[in-house]
């Protein structure tokens, strides 16, 4: 069945380093993909989706890569903040009514 | 215009009770699912209501029912508690037209704790 995973568990930055955010999908019929970033205590909050049709799209200070020969996606954020602490999942979805899957997700640590 | 809106945020019940939780979505936004996130479990998907009907269900027992009304608002409902329905619950909602992919938002969740 589908599946959405996570290579690194934690990961530990640098402040003002960048970050890379990995997520491997397993199925190949995915068309949607969304990195949401979810804080100590609140809802998982909206960072950037890509669609299938895409390899790349950028944001502010963050960029998803998309990668569908090897089912890869990552996360990109450019010069890493204190406030960029938080555990961030990747979801996909495949087809059009069917729900967002979602990854473990990986806790991103900002050394000051 | 509002965010997604759960209530309560926290609430602590009984084993054997029952439980409603509420979502109020984003102005406009048809689609609401609901999410158990419990602690190294990351978010497993319990259901989806487009336009007041159940468009999708997850693993769970029958224990755990939802509705949605006219005005996209939705409520889930948890039967007979037990310990391990502790978790947050998350809702989620998105505009969601026919086979059209579209961000969906979440709120801040409901923070169930059963004793």
């Amino acid at each position: 069945g589908e599946s959405v995973g996570l290579h690194l568990p934690t990961l530990s930055v640098q402040e003002g380093d960048n970050s890379i955010i990995n997520c491997a999908y397993s199925n190949s019929a995915s068309d949607y993909f969304i990195w949401y970033k979810q804080e100590s205590g609140k809802g998982p909050q909206f960072i950037i989706d890509i669609r299938s049709n895409m390899d790349k799209r950028q944001g502010q200070r963050v960029t998803v890569l998309l990668n569908k020969t090897v089912k890869h996606l990552s996360l990109q954020i450019a010069a890493t903040q204190p406030g960029d602490s938080a555990v961030y999942f990747c979801a996909e979805k495949i087809a059009g009514n069917t729900p967002l899957v979602f990854g473990k997700g990986t806790r991103l640590s900002v050394i000051a | 215009k509002a965010g997604v809106t759960q209530t309560p945020r926290y609430l602590i019940k009984t084993r054997g009770q029952q439980v409603t939780l509420s979502c109020s979505p984003i102005s406009g936004h048809r689609s609401v699912s609901w999410y158990q996130q419990t602690p190294g479990q990351g978010l497993q998907f319990l259901f989806e209501y487009f336009s007041e009907t159940q468009r999708n269900k997850g693993n769970f027992p029958g224990r755990f029912s939802g509705r949605q009304f006219s005005n996209s608002r939705s409520e889930m409902n948890v039967s007979t508690l037990e310990l391990g329905d502790s978790a947050l619950y998350l809702c989620a909602s998105s505009k969601e037209g026919t086979n059209v992919n579209t961000e969906a938002f979440f709120g801040q969740g409901t923070r169930l704790t059963v004793v």
